[in-house]
């Protein structure tokens, strides 16, 4: 089963690029990574999802390096309203074969944005 | 286009009662998915539901079920409530399964008293 280990809480400030890595040592050949964000009281947000290299969109980019064993997720001039937990992930296997079985968020880094 | 639903918000019941909660997924969506999260445990993936079929299964108990209907609304039911099973409880919807862009509605909030 895939699994991601990501920290469990980051601080930077207003105007800053924060970076969150996230290793995931034993995601299969076609499996993507995704991240997702999620505020209190609210349901998580797809950001972004790549397979290799980098990928951007307007709120951030993805980069995953050659071995994919992790990712950055990289969130350029980050303001108070990115406080939030991102969750990294990849597809759960093994539970019933064939196709992604689930997706295990895990607890996520809290990140802490500081005027 | 609207987002996804779920009834209720908010569910207070007690130990050993049932309890059915309802989602409705965006329109064309056919993989519906239901997370419990809690503090402790985190967010964890329940099941996943496609086309009126359980294609997948977390590790949760048999209490917990579910089903889809042939518009794609799913329902969760939990039966013999627990204490332990006080979370919120998510819902999201795909086009194609889990491992794709999945939105999320807004949960509904259980707790066992």
């Amino acid at each position: 089963l895939a699994k991601t280990t990501q920290p469990i809480s980051m601080d930077s400030y207003e105007g800053q690029e924060v970076n969150i890595t996230c290793s995931h040592n034993n995601i299969a050949t076609n499996d993507y990574i995704t991240w997702y964000q999620q505020f209190p009281s609210q349901g998580p947000r797809f950001i972004i999802q790549g397979y290799k290299t980098k990928v951007t969109n307007e709120v951030a980019s993805l980069f995953i390096p050659a071995d994919r064993k992790s990712s950055t997720l990289s969130l350029p001039r980050v303001s108070l309203s990115d406080t939030a937990v991102y969750y990294c992930l990849v597809p759960e296997r093994g539970y019933s074969g064939g196709g992604a079985d689930g997706l295990t968020f895990g607890k996520g880094t809290h990140l802490i944005i500081q005027p | 286009k609207a987002g996804v639903t779920q009834t209720p918000r908010y569910l207070i019941k007690t130990r050993g009662q049932q309890v059915t909660l309802s989602c409705s997924p965006i329109s064309g969506h056919r993989s519906v998915s239901w997370y419990q999260q809690t503090p402790g445990q985190g967010l964890q993936f329940l099941f996943e539901y496609f086309s009126e079929t359980q294609r997948n299964k977390g590790n949760f108990p048999g209490r917990f079920s579910g089903r889809q209907f042939s518009n794609s609304r799913s329902e969760m039911n939990v039966s013999t409530l627990e204490l332990g099973d006080s979370a919120l409880y998510l819902c999201a919807s795909s086009l194609t399964g889990v491992d794709n862009e999945q939105f999320f509605g807004p949960g509904t909030r259980l707790t066992v008293l």
